[in-house]
């Protein structure tokens, strides 16, 4: 069983409706990352949470340590949002980050 | 994106020929990353470096090897390349935020294809 499950793997939406992608991690984190992947290659990380909750833009990102989820929610889509939406943790020692399998975001006009 | 450049960024090159890619950072972190990303894994850690001449190994090092010889530079060779060595590798650097806890930034990736 892999650490860090994602789900769904692949969603497709329609230009402004409110996304949510999972990630569910079996470990102990001291940090979790939400990264943005665009076709062509290019890793941007959105989110760093510890705890709580962090909004930037159309993007909001939630935590439940004690439940061991994240979530990452676009309010509003748009095509550009179309990307590889990837979780990752920091557990153990923390000098590494576990990534999960990705989500593929597709958003239609 | 914390000054970090891959080289190169592509390669195509044959069985068994050593490979060495490059990432250097103009920032001075002190934690640099070596992955690999193929379909169906996600980002898998090669290697990984907490500061000149410190390395440690990741999930997938066999085949590979990694050097530090100054801050700026994490240098990640294929001994002898094969087919199953084919993908997209990406450096990363691990900063510090000024408020608290850190972040991480990605280099642009280099696609080697090892023919």
């Amino acid at each position: 069983k892999n650490e860090v499950e994602q789900s769904p793997q692949n969603l497709t939406a329609q230009e402004g409706e409110f996304i949510t992608i999972n990630c569910s991690y079996s470990v102990g984190i001291s940090a979790l990352h939400w990264l943005q992947q665009h076709p062509g290659g290019g890793i941007v990380s959105l989110f760093m949470l510890s705890s709580g909750k962090k909004k930037h833009g159309r993007l909001i990102a939630t935590i439940n340590i004690q439940e061991k989820h994240s979530s990452l929610h676009i309010t509003a889509s748009h095509p550009r949002d179309s990307a590889v939406y990837i979780c990752a943790v920091y557990s153990g020692s923390a000098r590494q980050l576990t990534f999960g399998s990705g989500t593929q975001l597709t958003v239609l006009p | 994106d914390a000054g970090i450049t891959q080289s190169p960024r592509h390669k195509v090159t044959e069985t068994g020929t050593p490979v060495t890619l490059r990432c250097h950072q103009t920032e001075n972190h002190r934690y640099m990353y070596w992955y690999r990303q193929d379909p169906g894994h996600g980002l898998r850690l090669i290697h990984y470096s907490y500061g000149v001449k410190d390395t440690d190994k990741g999930e997938v090092s066999d085949g590979y090897s990694v050097s530090r010889s100054k801050t700026e530079d994490f240098l990640l060779t294929l001994e002898s390349a094969t087919s199953s060595q084919t993908s997209v590798y990406f450096c990363a650097i691990r900063a510090a935020l000024t408020d608290s806890g850190n972040t991480i930034y990605f280099g642009e990736g280099s696609w080697l294809t090892v023919v």
